[in-house]
């Protein structure tokens, strides 16, 4: 398996732009999660899903974000219209209840880079 | 609410000195602690949890309930353990998703 896979790694975009960050996770596993990365934050829960059913949005920061997971091997978190203050590093997680070590144990992709200007 | 807090964002250390990161949490109830760490250009990684009391390149981490806190040690720091390193929580495992939350993270540098 080549784990969670993330596009774009990185992303330039101009304010007021739309932006699609795009995760796929792990082959079977059930839960995925979507994390904003900052200097002053650092890792932020935005949102996540189990079953491709949204769970808990709670983290989203406003209505400018939105996340999407039509099956079980895709997921999009999207930006519309893009600020300068949304540019960090955005990761999506997978897990599964099924694997030894449960749930909270969380596999990460790379990571897309957005920088709003 | 749960919280975790890492007081030091950058720690520097010289090779072959001991290092310690710190990380105390706040929860209700019966907590399970994790150490992730990042390599440079790396992805995000589960470095040990505290249920396993394992040892993983020479890191341990003990959870002192009595003092909420799960830092992360080792005796000899190396320069390839330059990497930034997140402590998280989350409820025990009880068969279901318990909400991970994340510290804000200390960069730890081991000076040559």
């Amino acid at each position: 398996d080549a784990g969670v896979i993330q596009s774009p790694r990185h992303e330039v975009t101009e304010m007021g732009q739309e932006v699609t960050l795009r995760c796929k996770p792990i082959s079977g596993h059930d839960y995925l999660f979507w994390y904003r990365q900052t200097m002053m934050r650092g890792l932020e829960l935005l949102i996540y899903f189990n079953n491709n059913v949204p769970i808990d949005d709670s983290g989203m920061p406003e209505d400018r974000f939105s996340a999407k997971m039509p099956n079980a091997s895709f997921s999009t978190l999207k930006i519309q219209p893009s600020e300068p203050r949304d540019s960090a590093v955005y990761f999506c997680a997978s897990s599964t209840l099924a694997g030894p070590s449960g749930a909270n144990v969380l596999t990460f992709g790379a990571g897309s880079r957005l920088t709003v200007l | 609410a749960q919280r975790v807090t890492q007081p030091e964002k950058l720690l520097s250390v010289f090779k072959g000195a001991p290092v310690e990161l710190k990380c105390n949490y706040s929860y209700s109830g019966s907590p399970e602690l994790f150490w992730y760490v990042q390599y440079s250009r790396q992805r995000l990684q589960l470095l040990l949890r505290h249920i396993s009391r394992e040892s993983i390149k020479g890191f341990t981490a003990d959870l002192n309930k009595g003092e909420t806190s799960f830092h992360l040690k080792k005796p000899f720091a190396q320069e390839e353990d330059s990497a930034m390193y997140y402590c998280a929580l989350s409820g025990a495992y009880s068969g279901g998703y318990q909400k991970v939350t994340f510290g804000i993270g200390t960069k730890l540098q081991v000076i040559p």
